[in-house]
């Protein structure tokens, strides 16, 4: 069975750092891993999905990279903004199934 | 706009009745899924489908049930035997099984009084 962890639980930087999210997983037979976002109280939007042939994906300030042999994802995002605060969760994807991580909560001060 | 579509966003029910939670999705995706999310924790698999007429059991199905009648409905049904139902459910929907983009609902929060 798939085990995902988060880490930190939680973490709060000034406007503008530059932010390092970890996930790591047991089972490094994945297909893809995503990346979402969620606001307080609403669904789970799609970031980033990262294939497993893949070692890093971009989306604007978002970057994640995927070290599948080490059962291990970074989400980096670059210049954070008070915009950027909410909990980011991974999900690796193995047989068809997707496992998630209890994700990071970030708050950025202005 | 092309979404899925979650109703009702809150929910209140007695101990012993059955509720069901309505998702929809008109992005013409073959796969839907519920999941459950209890706080500090991650999403929990409860049922999926890959087509119509036909659904699985994810990881904590017991008390639950589900249909699939139509590509664009995959309605949820919280039974009374589900012992702790309180929970917020999420509905998600891809085009291309779990291995694609999957794309969720707001979500619908159940509390059992």
């Amino acid at each position: 069975k798939q085990e995902v962890t988060q880490i930190p639980a939680a973490l709060s930087v000034p406007e503008g750092e530059n932010l390092v999210l970890n996930c790591s997983f047991t089972d490094s037979a994945i297909y893809n891993l995503q990346w979402f976002r969620q606001d307080p109280g609403k669904g789970l939007t799609s970031l980033l999905l990262i294939q497993s042939s893949q070692r890093e994906q971009t989306s604007g300030r978002l970057n994640a990279s995927l070290d599948k042999s080490s059962g291990r994802s970074t989400l980096y995002i670059a210049a954070s903004q008070p915009g950027d605060s909410a909990t980011y969760l991974c999900a690796p994807c193995n047989d068809y199934k997707l496992s998630f991580g209890a994700g990071t909560t970030v708050t950025v001060r202005a | 706009d092309g979404g899925i579509t979650q109703s009702p966003k809150y929910l209140f029910r007695k101990e012993g009745q059955n509720v069901t939670l309505s998702c929809e999705q008109n992005l013409n995706h073959d796969a839907m899924y519920w999941y459950r999310q209890d706080p500090g924790q991650g999403l929990r698999l409860i049922y999926y489908s890959q087509i119509v007429n036909d659904f699985q059991k994810g990881d904590i199905a017991e008390g639950y049930s589900v249909s699939r009648e139509k590509k664009e409905s995959f309605p949820l049904t919280v039974t009374s035997a589900q012992k702790n139902p309180t929970a917020f459910y999420l509905c998600a929907s891809s085009i291309e099984g779990a291995t694609g983009e999957l794309f969720f609902g707001e979500g619908s929060r159940l509390t059992v009084l």
